[in-house]
């Protein structure tokens, strides 16, 4: 069965200290890969997909980019945090147009 | 520009009534909907994907239906228990160029009284 896995759970940060947060999926391969960020009060915005390696789309212009180093691991990273980087980051993986399974998060809080 | 949105934004029943989600997209184009639930602090878990050709798929006490050209599906929850509530989401892919992404309304925050 497949399993999606996202690292750390919880993060603090300070405003303008890096970012890199990982995202890596088991049992399937050559998946689709999302990041979503979910804001305090809003809904689910797609940050980044990716349907190969090294394939990245930016659905957002903003100081977060988005890498595919292995066909099953995802990191979006940040030079420098902002306040308004704070929120919790979903990573999501599907097979082409077919369902769309979640990770379990992790929450960063920019201080 | 494919809008989703999900009404009511918030809902609290006693336990054992059955309900309806309601969720209605503006571009009838899609490839299939899935509907989500959310715990608290938690990630999306899948509960039923609709392809477009489909009407309706169960499982469980969960049913989804999708009536693609008025832009409208329903999630009806049997019986439904305090372990129900959390937040419900609905997502729909676009068809043709725009199936790389799903996208998503704003959720519905159903509260089961025990």
């Amino acid at each position: 069965s497949q399993t999606i896995h996202q690292w750390p759970a919880t993060l603090v940060q300070p405003v303008g200290s890096p970012l890199s947060l990982e995202c890596t999926v088991e049992g399937t391969s050559n998946p689709n890969l999302y990041w979503y960020r979910q804001a305090a009060g809003r809904g689910l915005q797609l940050l980044f997909y990716s349907v190969g390696i090294g394939q990245i789309s930016s659905e957002v212009p903003q100081n977060l980019s988005a890498s595919r180093p292995q066909d099953r691991q995802f990191i979006l990273s940040s030079k420098k945090l902002l306040l308004s980087d704070s929120g919790f980051y979903l990573c999501a993986w599907s097979k082409g147009v077919y369902e769309q399974y979640f990770g379990p998060g992790t929450r960063l809080t920019v201080t | 520009k494919q809008e989703v949105t999900q009404i009511p934004a918030a809902l609290s029943v006693p336990e054992g009534e059955n309900l309806v989600l309601n969720c209605s997209f503006t571009d009838s184009a899609i490839y299939n909907l899935q509907w989500f639930r959310q715990d608290p602090g938690k990630g999306l878990t899948s509960l039923l994907l609709i392809q477009s050709s489909q009407r309706e798929q169960t499982s469980g006490r969960l049913n989804a239906s999708l009536d693609k050209s008025s832009g409208r599906s329903t999630l009806y929850i049997a019986a439904s228990q305090p372990g129900d509530s959390a937040t419900y989401l609905c997502a729909v892919r676009g068809d043709g160029g725009a199936t790389n992404k799903l996208i998503f309304g704003t959720g519905t925050l159903l509260a089961v009284q025990p």
